[in-house]
Order: structure tokens, then sequence, then C-alpha cells
């Protein structure tokens, strides 16, 4: 069964250091795969998707995340975290219906 | 587009009352779907709608939640009776064909049930 997870349940970061969020995900075929932030009290908003073709994928607000099919993972990364980013986590799969499963969440912490 | 509207956002009840939370997908979309927050269990999927038609309920918990969807814009889930273990953020989200399967989450509604 497909399944994603996220190994760190919190991370904690200063303000201008790089980022890195895990996501490992089990499925036999090419994945589709999300990347989604949540900010406190709001939903869920899409940060980038991966369906195909380049395994570097940019997303909005600085975030980029590769596919690397060797290792079943499918990091985020910020060159440099901005106390904005402070927020929840979450790593996505499908196998192409539209029924998402989902990590348990990384809680992104900025220190100033 | 205004996006994914819920509500209310905000719902205290108690326990053994009835509970209606209201969802209006984004404009053209033909993909609802229903989700439970909670800090135990993370986002469950309770149920998902395509061209209104359920699909998948299988995340519903118990013959206590129910939801329906008796046009393309316009989507109930009901809890009846409420009890206190069903306190979570429930969100609704909606996806359409050519998508590429992106979900559009709406803001939520906390329910909390005394």
């Amino acid at each position: 069964a497909q399944s994603v997870t996220q190994p760190d349940i919190h991370i904690t970061v200063s303000e201008g250091a790089s980022l890195e969020l895990r996501c490992n995900y089990s499925y036999g075929a090419t994945p589709y795969l999300f990347w989604y932030v949540q900010s406190p009290g709001q939903g869920l908003q899409l940060l980038l998707k991966y369906f195909s073709g380049d395994t570097l994928v940019q997303g909005i607000k600085g975030f980029e995340a590769e596919f690397k099919r060797s290792q079943s993972s499918f990091n985020l990364r910020k060159p440099s975290v901005h106390w904005s980013d402070a927020a929840e986590y979450f790593c996505a799969t499908t196998s192409g219906t539209y029924k998402y499963i989902f990590g348990t969440g990384t809680r992104l912490k900025v220190l100033a | 587009d205004a996006g994914v509207i819920q509500s209310p956002r905000h719902e205290v009840t108690e326990m053994g009352q009835e509970v209606t939370l209201r969802c209006k997908p984004i404009s053209g979309h033909d993909y609802l779907f229903w989700y439970r927050q909670t800090m135990m269990r993370g986002l469950e999927l309770l149920i998902y709608f395509n061209n209104n038609v359920p699909i998948d309920d299988s995340g519903m918990p118990e013959d206590r939640f129910s939801a329906k969807m008796p046009n393309a814009s316009f989507s109930t889930l009901k809890i009846q009776p409420s009890e206190p273990r069903d306190s979570a953020v429930y969100f609704c989200a909606s996806s359409g064909i050519g998508g590429q399967g992106e979900q559009f989450f709406g803001p939520g509604t906390r329910l909390t049930v005394l």
C-alpha cells in the first residue's frame, strides 16, 4: 500500500539558514508527489508538485524539491528561511487517483 | 475566485447535538473532499465526491457521520449525534480535471464538542 513518511516531527532553524524537510514514499510505480504548507489557523496551500520529467521541482515562496527514485524521497528545500515560513509542512502522494495519502507533517519553527 | 468556502469557521456544541458543516467548492471543480485533522491522527480523508456522487466513503468513522452533495456548488458533512471525540478541524477541498490532482483547501471548521 502507498504510504508517506515524514521522519521529523519538529524542526527548528535560524532565520536565513537553509532548510531541508524529509519525505519518503512507498509506492512501486512513479508516484504523484506534493508538498503543502499549513499556516496556523489556515487551510493547506500547495507549494509544489511532481508528476514526471525534471526531478528538481520549483515551487512558490522560494521552495524546491527533488525527486530521488533510488532513495524513494521527495525532500523539500529552501536556501534561506524567513520567519514567515514558520508553519507545518505536509508531504502527500497519490497513485494517479484523486485520493491523497498525507504524511504526518513537520512543524517548522524559525528563530529570529 | 473566492476559493473553497467553509462555514461556520468555528462551532461549539454539546454532546448529542447535531452538527452540520458546509462547503462551497471552487466553481468548475468536479471533485470534493472532506478531511478531518486532529493532533492524534493527523489529516484523514473522510469521503470524496466526483460530479456530486460519493466515490469513496471508507474514511467515514461511523454511521453518525454523513455527507451529501446535492449540487456542484454545495456539500454538507453532518454529525448526529456529536461526541467529544469528534472535536477536530474539518477541511473541505476541491479539485478539477486537468489540475493534475492539485487539491485546493478551504480554511477549515474548528469543531468543539463539549
